[in-house]
């Protein structure tokens, strides 16, 4: 039973850049919510997708943007990054008619120089 | 962003010691969740929490939530080398959200 999965592990981008990163929902969840870890912090609340659509949205700019698919795999897209976008992003998934239990993969570390 | 207050911040301990550590807000919260989270890796669950004052342990680990809903304890007994982690608590609001927001993390090492 394949846990939640994320690509790729490692990215480094310049300022300005684009970047999207994937995620694979645990089997059989329905649910992906994103987060980011900055060093030292806990996980902010990106926002969360379910049935293709994002249904609640933390205190993060339009530039953070994401989509589901109909397999229920997840993208985060972040436009015009900054030097503090540095961090930890991290995939959790779900399931909407559960406990909302997340589980979490191990996470994408996303450098911007 | 927003954060709970989780505390201690970090400990050392022998081998052998329990552990308890907490998370506090002045916000009613309907489900707690304790992660472990290692280097390098994303949280891993320990202990699922849904009623105000449920004890719930999974081995060594025992969880409680607290009685006013604005609180969670996570005790560790007899603590081993492997336990060294970041210890994260994460509460889900009872204003019908579904995001949950994580606590400030308790940065544990053993000595053995």
């Amino acid at each position: 039973d394949a846990g939640v999965t994320q690509s790729p592990t490692h990215l480094i981008k310049t300022r300005g850049q684009q970047v999207t990163l994937r995620c694979s929902p645990k089997s059989g969840h329905d649910t992906v919510s994103w987060y980011q870890q900055a060093l030292g912090q806990g996980p902010q609340f990106i926002f969360q997708y379910y049935e293709e659509e994002e249904r609640q949205r933390g205190n993060f700019p339009d530039r953070f943007s994401g989509h589901q698919f109909p397999n229920y795999s997840s993208e985060l897209n972040v436009n015009a990054l900054l030097l503090g976008d540095s961090a930890l992003y991290l995939c959790a998934s779900s399931l909407d008619r559960g406990q909302n239990i997340q589980y979490f993969g191990a996470g994408t570390r996303l450098s911007v120089l | 962003g927003q954060q709970l207050n989780q505390s201690p911040q970090s400990m050392f301990i022998q081998e052998g010691e329990d552990v308890s550590m907490n998370c506090t807000s002045s916000s009613i919260f309907n489900t707690w969740l304790w992660y472990k989270q290692e280097p390098g890796e994303g949280p891993v669950l320990l202990i699922a929490l849904y009623k105000a004052g449920e004890l719930t342990s999974n081995g060594r680990l025992t969880a409680q939530f607290g009685i006013t809903r604005k609180d969670s304890f996570l005790n560790i007994s007899a603590s081993i080398p492997s336990d060294v982690g970041i210890y994260f608590c994460a509460g889900q609001l009872a204003s019908g959200t579904y995001k949950y927001i994580f606590g400030t993390g308790t940065r544990l090492k053993v000595l053995a």
